[in-house]
């Protein structure tokens, strides 16, 4: 019954490390997000894509990068992974139209970056 | 700025009723929803309000005044399993901006 998978549901990383993070949606929803959450932050929109292809920054889109090749799957990348990405991260989906802010949450990726 | 206010923790009894109240200064609405997150999990949506007044579903309702920048989620014959972070966020915005601006979630223990 799993409708947002994120590959891995812990990572540990060195400094300087690239990372993937990969989410895959089984629902057919147009829009994907990722996130990271961090106790006394709360959620922070990291990308944000509505299409296949196509792409819009969040909130702190610096140091990351994304990929929307295929419309069930959102790649969260990290070119360089530094310490102050150590987080929970959570990708999400949502269809177009009304529902498109009631989103369906992935289990979460917790990185560490030592 | 764009701001949501929700109190950082509550507590309460089992069986008993709570209410979690969220304010919000947006430069626009399109919509307040809340959702529950259980710790080291996910979160869930619960309830959506894009009107005035009160939307119920089963144990759980949620209020809007939009003209108050209020909302609350009410919390009826509380259970354990109801032990959980509810967050509170705001579509400030119509069309294709998915933007979402969330308050930091009440922690809410519930104790028996």
């Amino acid at each position: 019954d799993v409708k947002v998978t994120q590959s891995s549901r812990y990572l540990v990383k060195r400094t300087g490390e690239k990372v993937f993070l990969e989410c895959v949606q089984d629902m057919d929803h147009e829009n994907m997000f990722w996130y990271r959450q961090d106790p006394g932050l709360g959620l922070r929109l990291i990308y944000f894509s509505y299409d296949v292809k196509m792409k819009e920054k969040g909130d702190i889109p610096e140091g990351y990068s994304v990929s929307r090749e295929k419309k069930e799957r959102f790649s969260l990348i990290l070119e360089s992974a530094s310490t102050n990405q150590t987080s929970m991260y959570l990708c999400a989906s949502s269809p177009q139209g009304t529902g498109a802010n009631v989103l369906t949450f992935g289990a979460g990726s917790r990185l560490t970056v030592l | 700025g764009q701001n949501i206010d929700q109190p950082t923790e509550m507590t309460a009894t089992e069986g008993a009723i709570v209410q979690i109240n969220c304010t919000y200064q947006t430069s626009g609405f399109n919509g307040l929803f809340w959702y529950q997150q259980h710790a080291g999990e996910a979160p869930t949506f619960l309830s959506y309000n894009v009107l005035d007044g009160l939307e119920e579903k089963g144990r759980f309702s949620s209020f809007l005044s939009r003209s108050k920048g209020y909302s609350y989620l009410l919390l009826k014959e509380l259970q354990m399993k109801d032990s959980a972070s509810y967050l509170c966020a705001v579509s400030p915005n119509a069309g294709n901006n998915r933007k979402l601006i969330w308050g930091l979630g009440t922690s809410l223990g519930v104790n028996p």
